[in-house]
């Protein structure tokens, strides 16, 4: 079955270094978002993709985060530089298309930790 | 913005009894779907809800969404300890953007 792969796993950094989250959506989908889940609560859309066009990012902090999917496959989320308030799961979803309005498949996340 | 509230935060239950999540939008909603996140996974998509009043079951679980399209819940019928987790509404709103609640935390004790 077909997955959302994410990667790395987990992260440790200390603040003001930078880190980047890798994703890659099943094949196909045009459609990506990066969410932040705070431990405790639901996760919050940072950014969204419609193939490499950035549909939505008035959530993501710009003053520090990035985000791109240049050929509207993978994407890369990044951070510098990070804070302790950046300690969070950082979760990829994809879906078929703009257009569709059903699941969102979201990969395994990526836990970063700011000391 | 576009909210979306949900209550309870936590729920503790005993092995087969009921358990209920509710969710509330601010605002009208196209659809709403809901999701089940296990300690330490990702969301798992449960199901979607398109019309206004509609239900729709799985074997023990029952989800509503309201005549208004702004509130919905899920029913858990005779809980097991596998029902263990964080349960999400997330309500789309424009442009395929999904809000999701803050989940209800249900803990099943055996």
């Amino acid at each position: 079955e077909a997955e959302v792969a994410q990667s790395p796993r987990y992260k440790i950094t200390e603040k003001s270094q930078a880190v980047a989250f890798w994703c890659d959506p099943i094949s196909g989908h045009a459609t990506l978002y990066w969410y932040r889940q705070i431990l405790g609560q639901g996760p919050e859309l940072l950014v969204q993709f419609q193939d490499e066009s950035v549909v939505d990012d008035s959530q993501l902090p710009k003053d520090r985060f990035s985000a791109e999917r240049l050929k509207g496959v993978d994407s890369t989320l990044k951070i510098q530089p990070a804070e302790l308030g950046d300690s969070a799961m950082y979760l990829c979803a994809s879906s078929p298309d703009r257009g569709y309005t059903g699941e969102l498949f979201f990969g395994e996340g990526s836990r970063l930790t700011v000391l | 913005g576009q909210q979306v509230m949900q209550i309870p935060q936590y729920q503790h239950v005993q092995e087969g009894e009921d358990f209920t999540t509710y969710c509330n939008s601010s605002t009208t909603l196209s659809n709403i779907q809901w999701y089940k996140q296990r300690p330490g996974g990702h969301p798992v998509f449960l199901i979607q809800l398109v019309k206004s009043g509609e239900v729709k079951k799985q074997k023990r679980l029952t989800f509503q969404f309201g005549e208004a399209k702004k509130n919905s819940s899920l029913h858990i019928t005779a809980t097991q300890t596998t029902d263990v987790g964080t349960y999400f509404c997330a309500g789309e709103g424009n442009f395929n953007k999904f809000y999701f609640g803050s989940g209800t935390k249900l803990n099943v004790k055996p």
